[in-house]
């Protein structure tokens, strides 16, 4: 069975710039998850989703962050404009209610 | 908070040996997850136990949880240097209650 498939898996890109993250959980899956892992601040829950509505938004860091989720196989998470605190890997998890979450492996984020 | 806190933040093994993490928290559960984490990777559970269990194993690993303390415990027995990996839990109330996870152990196992 696929796993959650993350992509891209690095992005380099300058301040300012806008940039997507995008994730397709495990099909069959109702939950969604983004968070965000810093040696500063460990691993943090962005937001999350269940079936396809965002149930949690109070992690996301401020405005320039949004995340959507269109339909049960597709979310994005977009930063605009990116700035370098930014930088960080991004995951992505699903799971089916009161089960494990499975996480992608990630994107590593770099904002010059 | 339901943030689980790991103790001891690192540790450091040679081969063949046992590896023991506790974690604690403050809120009623549901059940209590077990994850671990190699470099570069996405975070892999591991194990989960129910609130009104108080022992499971799988595999090399034992979880013990302990409802009246608020704690519980990861036991690898037999570690393998590839056992080497960041290892966290999260407890979880369930409903709509979100896991959060804490800093986690960075277990080193030499070989």
């Amino acid at each position: 069975d696929a796993g959650v498939i993350q992509s891209p898996r690095h992005e380099v890109t300058e301040m300012g710039q806008e940039v997507t993250l995008r994730c397709k959980p495990i099909s069959g899956h109702d939950y969604l998850f983004w968070y965000r892992q810093t040696m500063m601040r460990g691993l943090e829950l962005l937001i999350y989703f269940n079936n396809n509505v965002p149930i949690d938004d109070s992690g996301m860091p401020e405005d320039r962050f949004s995340a959507k989720m269109p339909n049960a196989s597709f979310s994005t998470l977009k930063i605009q404009p990116s700035e370098p605190r930014d930088s960080a890997v991004y995951f992505c998890a699903s799971s089916l209610d009161n089960q494990p979450q499975h996480f992608g492996d990630g994107t590593r984020l770099s904002i010059l | 908070s339901q943030q689980g806190e790991e103790d001891p933040q690192a540790l450091s093994i040679q081969e063949g040996e046992n590896a023991t993490m506790n974690c604690s928290y403050k809120t009623s559960i549901n059940n209590l997850q077990w994850y671990r984490q190699n470099s570069g990777r996405g975070l892999v559970h591991l194990i989960l136990i129910r609130s009104n269990e108080r022992e499971k194993h799988s595999g090399r690993l034992r979880v013990t949880l302990d409802t009246s303390k608020k704690s519980s415990s990861l036991l690898i027995t037999a570690s393998r240097a590839a056992d080497t990996a960041s290892y966290f839990c999260a407890p979880y109330p369930g409903g709509y209650n979100k896991l959060i996870f804490g800093a986690g152990t960075r277990l080193a196992v030499h070989p």
